[in-house]
């Protein structure tokens, strides 16, 4: 079974400082693996996604991720953060043998400091 | 296109009482799912239909019962609403031969 770990549930950072996410996945195969974002009271806007091939990924509102396959992490990035990227983001993971039905991590939650 | 819908947007039930969400997508996608959103446990898989007329189970799907009788509408039914059920439901659609699930804005549930 596939499963997908953040092991930070909350993340304080200044504004225009760096932001990283870590996120860990379970899976035997090649999984397809995503990156959600969720503004409060929102649903779920796509970040960005990794299906195959180049494994630095670069996504909406400045945000990149990078597929490493011998550490099974997709972590996603941002190099300088602005106030409105305080939200909560969700990595997840999903397969074709697993019918595309995508698992995902418990979200972190990012605070952003004036 | 307004893409993935759900009504009702919030809805407060007293335990025992049922009630159905309504997810329509005007994408004319094959693939439909339910999911709810608890604190800390992220989005988790409640049914899923791969198109009309068909539905599955997911990870969660004890207490639940849908029907995707339309292509683009995926109903999700509480017979006898429990407090456990008390979470923020999510649907999502899905192109055939696509990876990416499209979400609607959700619906904010509370059984007393």
């Amino acid at each position: 079974a596939q499963s997908v770990t953040q092991p930070d549930i909350h993340i304080t950072v200044s504004e225009g400082a760096s932001l990283e996410l870590r996120c860990n996945y379970s899976y035997g195969a090649t999984p397809y693996l995503f990156w959600y974002v969720q503004s409060p009271g929102q649903g779920l806007q796509l970040l960005l996604k990794y299906f195959s091939g180049d494994t630095l990924v670069q996504g909406i509102k400045g945000f990149e991720a990078e597929f490493k396959r011998s550490q099974s992490s997709f972590n996603l990035r941002k190099p300088s953060v602005h106030w409105s990227d305080a939200a909560e983001y969700f990595c997840a993971v999903g397969s074709k043998a697993a019918g595309n039905k995508l698992t995902f991590g418990g979200g972190t939650r990012v605070l952003v400091k004036p | 296109n307004a893409g993935v819908t759900q009504t009702p947007k919030f809805r407060v039930l007293k335990t025992g009482q049922s009630m159905t969400l309504l997810c329509a997508q005007d994408m004319n996608h094959e693939y439909m799912y339910w999911y709810r959103q608890d604190p800390g446990m992220g989005l988790r898989l409640i049914h899923y239909s791969v198109g009309e007329g068909t539905t599955a189970k997911g990870e969660v799907p004890d207490g639940y019962n849908v029907s995707r009788l339309k292509k683009q509408n995926f109903l999700l039914g509480l017979e006898s609403a429990a407090p456990s059920q008390t979470s923020v439901y999510f649907c999502a659609s899905r192109p055939p031969g696509g990876n990416e699930q499209f979400f609607g804005p959700g619906t904010r549930l509370t059984v007393l």
